[in-house]
C-alpha cells in the first residue's frame, strides 16, 4: 500500500539552527500539508501545497517556516531558526486531489527536540 | 477550531464492537465527516469518511444521523491493538481541524 514517508523520523538540533524536514508524498497525490503536534497537544494544521505554492497556512506558519518541492518526489518543511517551542512532531501529508471528499493520507512523523 | 464533541474516553471488550459517538451540530451541508486513528505518537491513520450515506469499508462503519448532526464509528470487534485515540474531524474546505479526540482501551 502506498505511503507517505518522512525523514529524518528524530532529529535533535540547538535553538537558533536550521532544519529541514523530508517528506515523500504518495507518487499520484498532488496535494501536500504539513501538520505538527506538540507533545500532549491537539494536531495543528501547518500548510497545504498545490501546483508548487502555497494554498492555506495557519497563524502557527510565520516567516521562519518555508515550504518547497525541490524535485519531482521530495517536498520539505525548513525552520529557519528553530526556538524551544518548536519541539513538536511533524507530520506530512498529501492527497490525490484538493476537494473535501479526497482523502489525507499521513506520513509517521519526525519528532523534532530543539535544545 | 475543531466542530466536533467527543467524549474524552471509553473503553471496550475485546471482541466486542466498539461504539464512539461524535457530534458535530454545526455541519454545513458540503463539508465531510473523517476519522482517524492515532497510536501513541504514530502519525493519524484513516479510517473512513462520509458525506451523508452510512459507509463500511473492512476497518469500520460510519452511521451518519439523518439530520448530519452527530455519527458513531463502529469498530465490529475490537481487538487489542484497536487501542488508539479516535478522531472525528469534520474538514473545513482543505485543512483537518483536529479535537483532543476518544481515548479507546481495549480490555482484554
Amino acid at each position: 500500500e502506498p505511503e507517505v514517508t518522512q525523514t529524518p523520523s528524530h532529529q535533535v538540533t540547538q535553538m537558533g539552527q536550521e532544519v529541514i524536514l523530508r517528506c515523500v508524498p504518495i507518487s499520484n497525490h498532488l496535494y501536500f500539508y504539513w501538520y505538527r503536534q506538540i507533545l500532549g497537544q491537539k494536531v495543528e494544521f501547518l500548510v497545504s501545497f498545490y501546483n508548487n505554492e502555497i494554498s492555506e497556512k495557519s497563524e502557527i506558519f510565520d516567516d521562519q517556516f518555508s515550504v518547497e518541492r525541490p524535485d519531482g518526489s521530495n517536498f520539505t518543511l525548513k525552520i529557519r531558526s528553530t526556538k524551544l517551542e518548536d519541539s513538536a512532531m511533524y507530520f506530512c501529508a498529501s492527497s490525490r486531489e484538493g476537494t473535501a471528499g479526497n482523502t489525507i493520507y499521513f506520513g509517521e512523523g519526525s519528532w523534532l527536540t530543539v535544545v | 477550531d475543531a466542530k466536533t464533541t467527543q467524549p474524552p474516553s471509553m473503553d471496550c471488550a475485546e471482541g466486542r464492537a466498539a461504539n464512539l459517538p461524535c457530534n458535530h451540530s454545526t455541519i454545513s451541508g458540503n463539508e465531510y465527516v473523517y476519522w482517524y486513528r492515532q497510536i501513541h505518537s504514530q502519525g493519524p491513520q484513516y479510517i473512513i469518511h462520509g458525506l451523508k450515506n452510512n459507509e463500511t469499508n473492512e476497518m469500520a462503519s460510519l452511521i451518519i444521523t439523518e439530520d448530519r448532526k452527530s455519527s458513531t464509528l463502529i469498530l465490529p470487534h475490537a481487538t487489542l491493538r484497536d487501542t488508539a485515540v479516535y478522531y472525528c474531524i469534520v474538514r473545513v474546505g482543505n485543512q483537518f481541524y483536529f479535537g483532543t479526540g476518544t481515548s479507546l482501551t481495549v480490555i482484554p
